[in-house]
């Protein structure tokens, strides 16, 4: 079975600049998350996806971050502008269902660095 | 608000040592609780979890934790260390209802193995 797939790996861009990030859930997995994690710190929530809808999406700074799953399937998020803070790895995480006993699998991460 | 604390942000063993890695929880309602392992460039992986069932959870790669709620306890150990245990581990808790189910990560403990 093939696990969550996240790219790019790596991005390095200005502030200001905009930058999207892209991710393909393990198949059948009806949810999604994405988490930031900033070095030194725990994996930190930004947004949940149930199919195509958002569940929880109250820690993600939406005045730049914005993110979408149109199909229910592949899902993005966008940065823009960034800011010098952005700089972290962004997980993308799937899970069959989204209930407390459901295994959350994560991708491997994209390492974005904000210049 | 559910929360948890990893005491020690580095630990060093030496290989065939035992190895302890603390995690306390706070949380208002009997927890789901979770312990990750991240190698470098790569994303989480489950190392085990507690759901309320048995309070000692054996998991992954001879690791096992046991759960105490007398003292909001949920470590992380193995008998004997080796080489490839150098990463870093993460506890977490689960939080939410019965369709959403955010991990609440605490700050990560850094696992050095010395030959």
């Amino acid at each position: 079975e093939a696990g969550v797939a996240q790219s790019p790996r790596y991005k390095i861009i200005e502030k200001r600049q905009s930058v999207a990030f892209w991710c393909n859930p393990i198949s059948g997995h009806a949810t999604l998350y994405w988490y930031q994690q900033i070095l030194g710190q725990g994996p930190k929530l930004l947004i949940q996806f149930q199919n195509n809808g958002v569940v929880d999406d109250s820690q993600l700074p939406k005045d730049r971050f914005s993110a979408e799953r149109l199909k229910g399937v592949d899902s993005t998020l966008k940065i823009q502008p960034a800011k010098l803070e952005d700089s972290a790895v962004y997980l993308c995480a799937s899970s069959l269902e989204g209930g407390l006993t459901y295994e959350q699998y994560f991708g491997p991460g994209t390492r974005l660095t904000v210049t | 608000a559910q929360s948890v604390t990893q005491l020690g942000s580095h630990v060093s063993v030496s290989e065939g040592a035992l190895v302890l890695l603390r995690c306390n929880y706070s949380s208002s309602v009997p927890p789901y609780l979770f312990w990750y392992v991240q190698y470098p460039n790569q994303g989480l992986q489950l190392l085990l979890k507690y759901t309320s069932a048995a309070t000692l959870v054996k998991g992954i790669n001879g690791f096992e934790a046991e759960f105490k709620k007398s003292e909001t306890s949920f470590h992380l150990t193995k008998p004997s260390a080796h080489m490839s245990d150098a990463a870093e581990y993460f506890c977490a808790v689960r939080h939410g209802s019965s369709n959403t189910g955010k991990l609440i990560f605490g700050q990560g403990t850094t696992l050095q193995v010395k030959p």
